[in-house]
């Protein structure tokens, strides 16, 4: 069974302008997150989905940052524009049915590096 | 809102030594509790988790945790380290309740350094 896949797993980009970055979970996990790290700091929640729907998106740190998931399957995270402070790591995790007990357990991908120069 | 603090950002030790890596949490509500490991250049992989139960988990890789409810503590241990534990390791809760969705909120990682 594959993991949560990540891309790019780097990603070097000029400050005002736009990165995409994609997640693929587990194939069949209904629950997908978003987290970030910037360095020297905790990795933090940005939002989660519930299949198609945002079910949380409280972490969310302004409207630069647009996440969608068409279809309940991979997901989309556009920054427009980049500014310097978003550099960090942003990793994906994802996890089965809210419904099983399992659902607790978040199966992260690699992550993705994003500098903005 | 939950809190977590890893009391140490570093910690070096021998081959063969134990180590314990320290856990505090803040919490007005139950919450469920993790250990994560990221080696470099992986992504994180869960090591233990205490959702109920028996107040000692055992996880992979010889890891263990034992949760005390009245210290908010969740510490990781391991009695004898290898070359290869190293990595850094995040300790993370969650709120207790699928209804309310079971984001992590994680600590700030304790960078474990095992020399030969």
């Amino acid at each position: 069974e594959a993991g949560v896949t990540q891309f790019p797993s780097h990603s070097v980009i000029e400050k005002g302008q736009t990165v995409t970055l994609r997640c693929d979970p587990i194939s069949g996990h209904d629950n997908l997150y978003w987290y970030r790290r910037v360095m020297g700091k905790e990795i933090k929640f940005l939002l989660h989905f519930v299949k198609e729907s945002k079910q949380d998106e409280s972490g969310m740190p302004n409207n630069r940052f647009l996440a969608e998931r068409t279809g309940g399957t991979y997901s989309t995270l556009k920054v427009q524009p980049a500014e310097l402070e978003d550099s960090g790591v942003y990793f994906c995790a994802s996890s089965s049915s809210p419904q099983r007990q399992s659902s607790y357990e978040q199966y992260f991908g690699p992550g993705t590096r994003l500098t903005v120069t | 809102a939950q809190s977590v603090t890893q009391l140490d950002s570093q910690v070096p030790v021998f081959e063969e030594a134990p180590v314990e890596l320290r856990c505090n949490y803040s919490s007005s509500v139950s919450v469920y509790l993790f250990w994560y490991v990221q080696y470099p250049n992986q992504g994180l992989q869960l090591l233990l988790k205490y959702l109920s139960g028996s107040t000692l988990v055992k996880g992979i890789n010889g890891f263990e945790a034992e949760f005390n409810k009245s210290q908010t503590s969740f510490h990781l241990r391991k009695p004898s380290v290898h070359i290869s534990d190293t990595a850094e390791y995040f300790c993370a809760v969650t709120r207790a309740s699928r209804a309310a969705g079971n984001k992590l909120t994680f600590g700030g990682g304790t960078r474990v350094l095992v020399k030969p």
